[in-house]
């Protein structure tokens, strides 16, 4: 069953703009990841939030975790054209299970 | 030096073919899986194997069985091939631990299609 649910489904903003997106959940979690993916490319791993954390940063990456209300969101800060991908929340239980949301396609236009 | 690569990179067969995919890792990861993302960008986890143990085996047809013969390589072999199975494929790796699943390290992608 699919867990994460991204927002928006999609975003275009202009160089050098905030990028925010949104990531819901259902059930309990361990962790909480978020891959970018660009077009015709593999998916790679941005940044992980386990359950205690609140708030994580790496770069201009910000991401926020909210237990409570099952949600993250991810800030992408001064964006670049080169940012211009697919991002996908997934959430990690206690087994092996990574379960993807849509994904969140970010255009950033230079 | 790939981390994760797969073969081959684009496949196009007819309906009831059997085909093989591929998938090497050189991360030293105990556990590897296979992804489907279907058109609309779904990613769905097909299998996974932890040393070389079947540890996730969801909802598939059976006509998709995986192998692996050590902890480096998992193939996904697909039998009877129909026009439903034309995705992108994803091999994965990762690094068990004791606090759940950590950050997954993701192959090329083979995209399939069958005619």
């Amino acid at each position: 069953s699919q867990q994460g649910e991204e927002d928006p489904q999609a975003l275009s903003i202009q160089e050098g703009e905030n990028a925010t997106m949104n990531c819901s959940y259902k059930t309990s979690i361990n962790n909480l990841q978020w891959y970018r993916q660009n077009s015709g490319r593999g998916l790679v791993h941005l940044i992980l939030i386990r359950s205690n954390e609140r708030e994580k940063h790496s770069g201009r990456l910000r991401v926020t975790l909210d237990t409570s209300k099952k949600s993250s969101s991810l800030l992408i800060t001064a964006s670049r054209a080169a940012d211009t991908a697919s991002y996908f929340c997934a959430t990690g239980g206690s087994n092996y299970k990574l379960t993807f949301g849509k994904g969140t396609l970010l255009t950033v236009n230079p | 030096d790939t981390a994760v690569s797969q073969t081959p990179k684009y496949l196009v067969t007819q309906m009831g073919n059997d085909k093989s995919i591929k998938c090497e890792q050189n991360l030293g990861h105990d556990t590897m899986y296979w992804y489907k993302q279907d058109s609309k960008k779904f990613l769905k986890i097909m299998f996974s194997y932890n040393n070389k143990e079947l540890i996730i085996n969801e909802t598939v047809p059976n006509r998709f069985s995986p192998k692996s013969p050590d902890k480096a390589h998992l193939n996904l072999h697909i039998n009877s091939l129909e026009l439903g199975d034309s995705a992108v494929y994803f091999c994965a790796s990762s690094q068990g631990g004791t606090s759940g699943i950590g950050e997954q390290y993701f192959g090329p992608g083979t995209r399939l299609t069958v005619t």
